[in-house]
């Protein structure tokens, strides 16, 4: 199992421009999340997907937009993307099947906004 | 609002010490709580989750406690090794969607 994969690492952006961050887990989770690492900040959470199907806003979801495009993976969009949404992106999956169950979390993406 | 909070925010100490790391929160009513660790540049690894009907979990040389009264876990590493150095996180989730809260993190550096 590879676990939650996340694609690209890194990425370098210009003020304005888009671009998509990709997740996938492979331990068949209902449950995905998308959370933000900043320095004094700690993780946010930005948006999550309880189940395939559904998604809510966490603590910071301006400048974002995510997809659930199936069981598997969950996609978060930046569509304008500005110098604050430089930060290091965490895509997390839990079972699901209980209510608070333990989260795996990915790699990270490394985003810098120029 | 849940704050949690981990005190010290660094620590060093040489290999074979014990660890003993702290994580508080203000909202006592919590489900369970998860210890990560986090490598410099790396994702975070999920070390233990202590449910909130148990006072501790124990993998290897790892043991949390956990004391909801008080709002407190504590977090033991037994016999440090310079592997253990890393940051590592407390966690909890909120009410719904098990979204979690995390601390700040404590900095552990174990010295040869």
């Amino acid at each position: 199992n590879a676990g939650v994969t996340q694609t690209p690492k890194f990425q370098v952006l210009k003020t304005g421009q888009s671009m998509t961050l990709q997740c996938a887990q492979d331990m068949n989770h209902n449950s995905m999340y998308w959370y933000r690492q900043d320095p004094g900040m700690g993780l946010r959470l930005i948006y999550y997907s309880a189940s395939e199907g559904t998604t809510d806003k966490g603590e910071v979801p301006n400048g974002y937009n995510v997809s659930r495009l199936n069981k598997r993976e969950f996609s978060l969009r930046l569509e304008s993307a500005a110098p604050s949404q430089t930060s290091v992106y965490f895509c997390a999956s839990a079972s699901g099947l209980a209510f608070y169950d333990e989260q795996f979390f990915g790699p990270g993406t490394r985003l810098t906004v120029l | 609002k849940q704050e949690v909070t981990q005190i010290p925010a660094a620590l060093s100490v040489p290999e074979g010490e014990n660890l003993v790391l702290n994580c508080s929160f203000t909202d006592s009513a919590i489900y369970n709580l998860q210890w990560f660790r986090q490598d410099p540049g790396k994702g975070l690894t999920s070390l233990l989750l202590i449910q909130s009907s148990q006072r501790e979990q124990t993998s290897g040389r790892l043991n949390a406690s956990l004391d909801k009264s008080s709002g407190r876990s504590t977090l033991y590493i037994a016999a440090s090794q310079p592997g253990d150095s890393a940051t590592y996180l407390c966690a909890v989730p909120k009410a719904a969607g098990n979204k979690l809260t995390f601390g700040g993190g404590t900095r552990v550096l174990v010295k040869p």
